[in-house]
């Protein structure tokens, strides 16, 4: 089975510290994502990657920065947190099947920024 | 701009009964359809997709039907378990090729009383 293992649960940060999040995936996928899911919205994408050391904006990316060095691993920075960054956030990776991606999610960091 | 619009929530329902939650959105193109679950605690999991117009997919006995006609992609289940449970995203992908940009409605929390 794929895994896309996010490195924290729960996290909670205080305004203007930096946040790390970390995405791992085990399934040598091309492409990773980072999206927020908050009440009412949805999921809204914020980042995502072909590649390594490649990255794209998505719809919300105001406020973040992404780092991907190595294929597996796709990182969300918070530069400085803020508290309407409290959310839930999810880690994907996809695999181009049969014409139609699936995307393989990760369980979620709910962060919450004090 | 493309956009997926689902039914509010949460959906309260007693076993057996049936389920509908609608889905319509709004693309340009022939975008491909998808319904995700999310059960209390974890990531998204695919739960079906259709690919073209008039498409069936279908999953552990739930069902939609892509309908150009009425931009539609209802989800339905003839007969609900507590295991049901979760919350459920209709999602469009409207670019071709290796993008994986999803497009999610709002979820809609589903609650199955015994």
């Amino acid at each position: 089975d794929v895994k896309v293992t996010q490195s924290s649960r729960y996290l909670v940060k205080r305004t203007g510290e930096k946040v790390f999040l970390e995405c791992v995936q085990d399934m040598d996928h091309e492409n990773m994502f980072w999206y927020r899911q908050d009440p009412g919205l949805g999921l809204r994408l914020i980042y995502f990657s072909y590649d390594v050391k490649m990255k794209e904006k998505g719809d919300i990316p105001e406020g973040y920065s992404v780092s991907r060095e190595k294929k597996e691993r796709f990182s969300l920075i918070l530069e400085s947190a803020s508290t309407n960054q409290t959310s839930m956030y999810l880690c994907a990776s996809s695999l181009l099947q049969g014409g139609s991606e699936k995307l393989f999610f990760g369980s979620g960091t709910q962060l919450s920024v004090l | 701009g493309n956009s997926v619009t689902q039914m509010e929530g949460p959906v309260t329902l007693s076993e057996e009964a049936f389920l509908t939650i609608n889905c319509t959105y709004t693309a340009t193109g022939y975008p491909s359809l998808f319904w995700y679950v999310q059960y209390p605690g974890e990531g998204l999991q695919l739960l079906l997709k259709a690919t073209k117009a008039d498409d069936k997919g279908s999953n552990k006995g739930f069902e939609a039907t892509y309908r150009k006609e009425t931009t539609s992609f209802h989800l339905e289940k003839g007969s609900v378990q507590v295991s049901d449970s979760a919350v459920y995203f209709c999602a469009l992908s409207a670019s071709s090729g290796n993008t994986g940009k999803l497009i999610f409605g709002q979820g809609t929390t589903l609650q199955v009383k015994p």
